[in-house]
């Protein structure tokens, strides 16, 4: 069964440093997501894409954060200057259309400012 | 803001019992909505998804219902078995691209 796939699957970066977290959704799904989840709390959602471009963000998505798809595969979430607080887990996720279809999740990239 | 709980925060079953998991949520307004499961330290995998004009679906030992006026949904899972243990997530779509998730329900089977 196809998969949504992560990596790196952990990240350890220090405090100001950029960080670059990699995705390749399923190959025929068009929307693409990222959520994370902060040890011990609830999953939440950052931004979704969808015809390279930002659908929805949420406001955790600041200026800090971006997203990209630089080729056909790939989907990345960039932090530009890490903050302890951006310790997470963060996952990626892709889906066929924007509703009716289920949502797809990647096993995840633990990232640690330390 | 849609608000989504999950009651009960843990549960403990001996192998072979049928249980209900159960998700509420404030806003009746929803799109869809989508059980997972998430094993320690692994991403979610998708078990159910039910749109808002359904009722409930059904994956093998999985059943999931909705009742949207109410703010409900329940996860029944018949025979319970070990490999079942894990978390499960309640996630609710309203008409935006995002999904609100539930805290979960971390389920024990015992053998």
């Amino acid at each position: 069964e196809p998969e949504v796939t992560q990596t790196p699957s952990h990240q350890v970066t220090q405090m100001g440093q950029e960080v670059i977290l990699r995705c390749v959704p399923i190959s025929n799904h068009l929307y693409f997501y990222w959520y994370r989840q902060i040890l011990g709390q609830k999953v939440e959602f950052l931004v979704s894409f969808y015809n390279n471009e930002i659908s929805e963000k949420s406001e955790i998505f600041d200026d800090q954060f971006s997203v990209e798809r630089p080729d056909g595969s790939n989907f990345t979430l960039k932090i530009r200057s890490t903050k302890l607080e951006d310790s997470a887990m963060y996952f990626c996720a892709s889906s066929e259309d924007r509703g009716r279809s289920p949502l797809h999740f990647g096993n995840g990239t633990r990232l640690t400012v330390t | 803001k849609q608000e989504v709980t999950q009651i009960p925060a843990a549960l403990s079953v001996p192998e072979g019992e049928n249980l209900v998991l159960n998700c509420s949520f404030t806003d009746s307004a929803i799109y869809n909505l989508q059980w997972f499961r998430q094993d320690p330290g692994k991403g979610l995998t998708s078990l159910l998804l039910i749109q808002s004009s359904q009722r409930e679906q059904t994956s093998g030992r999985l059943n999931a219902s909705l009742d949207k006026s109410s703010g409900r949904s329940t996860l029944y899972i018949a025979a319970s078995q070990p490999g079942d243990s894990a978390t499960y997530l309640c996630a609710v779509r309203r008409t935006g691209n995002q999904f609100y998730f539930g805290t979960g329900t971390s389920l024990t089977v015992i053998p």
